[in-house]
């Protein structure tokens, strides 16, 4: 089955600093990518995604990445602000619908 | 903006005992999940549901586990005789309205249910 590692496991950043988080899997037939977030006590949200036929896609400032060759997929955020810090998780799927996460990455933003 | 519901937020049972945990998807939706995140650990998937139906599960998923739809709007998981190991969250989703195309449509996750068995 498919498989996801994230990296890091935790990041603390500066205001106003970018944040990357980047996740690989194994399973060359993914071919949808979403990165949610999730915040104390609620489940996970939604925030961007991706599928295997876009290289980039970005939403004011947060971007996701892609690499098919290298079965790769980051997400970038861009001037971030103390709002962002949540647990961060990338997934992985095949049109089977069902998602595999990969471990979760715990952003703190520092004032 | 419409949301996935769970109740209850927190289930503390005794080992060996039944616990149902309850969701309401988005009413329009068709596709229906469970995952789990036992403390510290990957978000998994448990079961998807459609059409009445189970259409994929697990190797978590063994006998002990069931799932249903008894009303048309709760979707509930229920564990017959808990272990000590299914202490977990366990979040509900749901996706997806008419046919899906070659497009993945967005998962919508409820806040979950923190289940603790002692």
């Amino acid at each position: 089955g498919e498989n996801v590692e994230q990296h890091p496991s935790t990041l603390s950043v500066q205001e106003g600093d970018s944040a990357v988080i980047k996740c690989t899997y194994s399973d060359s037939a993914s071919n949808y990518f979403p990165w949610y977030k999730q915040e104390l006590g609620k489940g996970p949200q939604l925030i961007i995604d991706i599928r295997s036929n876009v290289g980039e896609k970005k939403d004011q400032r947060i971007a996701v990445t892609l690499n098919k060759t290298a079965k790769h997929f980051s997400l970038h955020i861009t001037e971030t602000q103390p709002e962002d810090s949540a647990v961060y998780f990338c997934a992985a799927s095949r049109n089977d619908y069902k998602l595999s996460f990969g471990a979760g990455t715990t952003v703190t933003v520092r004032a | 903006e419409p949301e996935v519901t769970q109740t209850p937020s927190h289930q503390v049972t005794q080992m060996g005992q039944e616990v149902i945990l309850r969701c309401v998807p988005i009413s329009n939706h068709l596709y229906f999940y469970w995952y789990r995140q036992i403390l510290g650990q990957k978000v998994e998937f448990l079961v998807s549901f459609y059409n009445n139906e189970i259409s994929e599960k697990s190797e978590i998923f063994d006998d002990q586990f069931s799932v249903e739809r008894p009303d048309g709007s709760n979707f509930t998981l229920k564990i017959r005789s808990t272990k000590l190991e299914d202490s977990a969250m366990y979040f509900c989703a749901s996706q997806g309205g008419g046919v899906l195309t070659s497009y993945q449509e967005t998962q919508y996750f409820g806040p979950g249910t923190r289940l603790l068995v002692l």
